[in-house]
């Protein structure tokens, strides 16, 4: 079956502190792996797809990497308003089709 | 991005009571919809799949006469929580995916919090 790991938990980091949170997948065929952010009380939002290994994508603060067994969200300079869980997930051949499995999250706190 | 949007947003309701929740993709046809179950500070637990117009494919544990799902249009799938319980209160997410099918992803409504009293 195919997993999801993320790591670490949590992460607290100061204002402009630079960071990267991992994500190890182990799946047959990876058909896409997803970064998510999660705000409290809120469904995820969607971040990046990464479709193969040495692809990256930005987005301001945040750029997504992604290797054969893992991939990183790097967070540059990070703000208090970036504090949220990061999830990542890949997709899984399912019964019905193709479905998304989600790792535990990364909750990050960034201080002002 | 895409829009995917649920209602209600909050329900609360009495023990043995039925709880029917909406989940509608606003501008993409969406030929499968995915219903997630996420209590406090843990991940996302896929609960049924939804492919329209067939009946929904449950995961493993997941009760389907408890947790009825309809998909009836390119737009719309329902989650009804059937005799719902205290232990039925949750957050629940819906999804949405559009043709383009393996490697796209899927986008996510608000949620609905459910408390059961």
């Amino acid at each position: 079956e195919d997993q999801v790991t993320q790591s670490p938990e949590a992460l607290r980091l100061q204002e402009g502190e630079s960071s990267s949170l991992n994500c190890s997948y182990t799946v047959s065929g990876l058909r896409g792996l997803f970064w998510y952010r999660q705000d409290p009380g809120k469904g995820p939002e969607f971040l990046f797809t990464l479709y193969s290994a040495g692809e990256e994508k930005e987005k301001e603060r945040l750029k997504a990497t992604l290797t054969k067994k893992e991939s990183f969200l790097h967070i540059t300079a990070p703000k208090p308003e970036d504090s949220a869980t990061y999830l990542c997930a890949v997709q899984e051949k399912g019964r019905a089709g193709f479905k998304t499995i989600f790792g535990a999250g990364t909750r990050l706190f960034v201080k002002a | 991005g895409a829009v995917v949007s649920q209602h209600p947003s909050r329900v609360i309701c009495k023990s043995g009571t039925s709880v029917k929740i909406e989940c509608r993709s606003l501008d993409f046809q969406a030929t499968t919809m995915f219903w997630y179950r996420q209590f406090p500070k843990k991940s996302l637990m896929l609960m049924a799949t939804s492919n329209e117009g067939s009946k929904a494919t449950y995961e493993q544990g997941v009760e389907k006469d408890k947790f009825l799902i309809n998909h009836a249009s390119l737009t719309l799938s329902t989650l009804t929580v059937t005799s719902a319980h205290p232990e039925d209160s949750s957050f629940y997410i819906c999804s949405a995916r559009d043709f383009i099918g393996a490697g796209s992803a899927p986008f996510f409504g608000p949620g609905t919090r459910l408390t059961v009293l």
